[in-house]
């Protein structure tokens, strides 16, 4: 139980396009929704928290114009990187976290790979 | 606010032997701490958690951890590693026990079992 898969995988985009990446709960429903950014040997940066049905809440620094977070529904989020630059290029991670209590973990998806040329 | 720190960029242990991957953490109330393990191009898998009594915690793969309150650590040990358990760990910590569920993650720890 609670698998957590992402969408694509890997993508390949040019610079100044939109790129959509999905993650979903595929067993269980996620009332939050994190989105994450690892670059190449480094730890995870959380860029914003998403709850079904409400305006995703953006860490320090991150664009939210330029990252766009969608909850629509308990199982599914969706990050667009709108106008994507080769800096934006990373691994990009979501997990699931089920119910309100905190003693529960997150599960995460296996990470879609970023590539703007 | 809430921090973690892997002290050692990477361990290397030979195969058979007890390996321990390092955690300490920093928090203004009750830790909830855990450790993640990434293989490459891989998301997050998780392997244990603390959140109250009994200090030492069994998680998957037969990994275990230890909390210890005076030293503020969290370390991760296995009796005997093998060869695939080469990969990066994460130690992670959060401090608020409802609704908003936000984790702190380390740096990592990149594990290198030799055969």
């Amino acid at each position: 139980g609670a698998v957590v898969s992402q969408h694509p995988s890997r993508v390949i985009c040019k610079s100044g396009t939109s790129v959509k990446i999905e993650c979903r709960s595929l067993d269980f429903q996620a009332t939050t929704m994190f989105w994450y950014r690892q670059f190449p040997k480094q730890s995870l940066m959380l860029m914003a928290t998403s709850n079904e049905g409400s305006k995703a809440t953006y860490e320090q620094g991150v664009e939210k114009d330029k990252f766009l977070i969608n909850h629509a529904s308990l199982t599914l989020s969706t990050l667009t990187v709108t106008s994507a630059h080769p800096e934006d290029s990373s691994f990009y991670i979501c997990s699931a976290g089920t119910g309100t209590s905190g003693y529960n973990e997150q599960f995460f998806g296996p990470g879609t790979r970023l590539t703007v040329l | 606010a809430q921090s973690v720190a892997q002290p050692e960029d990477q361990v290397n242990v030979a195969e058979g032997n007890p390996l321990t991957v390092k955690c300490t953490y920093s928090v203004s109330g009750n830790p909830y701490l855990f450790w993640y393990v990434q293989y490459p191009n891989r998301g997050l898998q998780f392997l244990l958690k603390y959140i109250t009594g009994d200090n030492l915690v069994k998680g998957s793969y037969g990994f275990e951890a230890e909390f210890n309150k005076s030293q503020t650590s969290f370390h991760l040990k296995k009796p005997s590693a093998l060869v695939s358990d080469s990969a990066l760990y994460f130690c992670a910590v959060r401090d608020k026990p409802g609704g908003y569920q936000k984790v702190t993650f380390g740096t990592g720890t990149k594990l290198q079992v030799i055969p």
